[in-house]
């Protein structure tokens, strides 16, 4: 069965980085679309881009540009989200979730990560 | 990219039907069909319910239905039940080849 499994909770301090997994299993991982939305506590759904098909472009929403780098590595069936600059405002829930190509919908999430930032 | 705006809550009582906007501009919701809705139970990953506007997947009851006109796209639940009390989330592709979530609907089941 199609799977998305995230990396476990962060809590970082403000001015780092978190680096965030997201691994594939149960699907042919190069052929779909990995993107990254994030919820914080009490608050809505919140795009941050995506990496299409084998990490060959990854397009950000203009709010985290300069501090978002996707990554993808076939050989672990594994979508990285790397945010910077961390601030107080960024403790969310970070998902990761699927896209067949020119569907321009989500269908499998994974599970979730909660990072927290705090001093 | 404002968020999509669509009203915080909306409620109805057993095998009532609501319907839930979602409105954005012609630089998403009224440019591409490329709209879905999600459904979220609390603590609970998106659920999708209907994609490109009207699309329902396989799987999904088919008292939820999606529907546009020009810059709002809305999404009815007929028949409604207990079950479907959760959060209501739509997004949009936009002419900037990126998404844009909508601020969200709280459903209640009275």
């Amino acid at each position: 069965q199609v799977q998305l499994v995230q990396s476990g909770a962060e809590v970082k301090t403000p001015g780092a980085s978190v680096k965030i997994s997201c691994k594939a299993s149960g699907y042919s991982f190069s052929n779909y679309h990995i993107h990254w939305v994030r919820q914080a506590p009490g608050q809505g759904l919140e795009w941050m881009g995506i990496i299409k098909t084998r990490g060959i472009k990854t397009i950000y929403a203009q709010q985290f540009q300069g501090r978002i780098t996707m990554t993808w590595d076939t050989s672990a069936s594994t979508v990285y989200m790397e945010l910077s600059s961390l601030r107080s405002d960024d403790t969310a829930v970070y998902t990761c979730a699927r896209e067949a190509p020119d569907t321009y919908f989500f269908d499998y999430w994974g599970q979730g990560t909660l990072v927290t930032v705090s001093s | 990219q404002s968020a999509l705006t669509q009203p915080g809550s909306v409620s109805g009582s057993p095998g009532q039907s609501i319907t839930i906007s979602c409105t954005g501009t012609s630089g998403d919701v009224g440019s591409y069909n490329h709209v879905s809705w999600y459904q979220q139970h609390p603590d609970k990953a998106p659920k999708v319910m209907i994609y490109d506007v009207s699309i329902r997947p396989s799987g999904v009851s088919n008292r939820f239905s999606g529907s546009k006109s020009g810059n709002t796209a809305s999404l009815t639940i007929s028949g409604l039940q207990a079950e479907d009390e959760a959060d209501y989330y739509c997004i949009s592709y936009t002419n900037r080849y990126t998404y844009v979530f909508g601020t969200g609907t709280k459903v209640t089941v009275l």
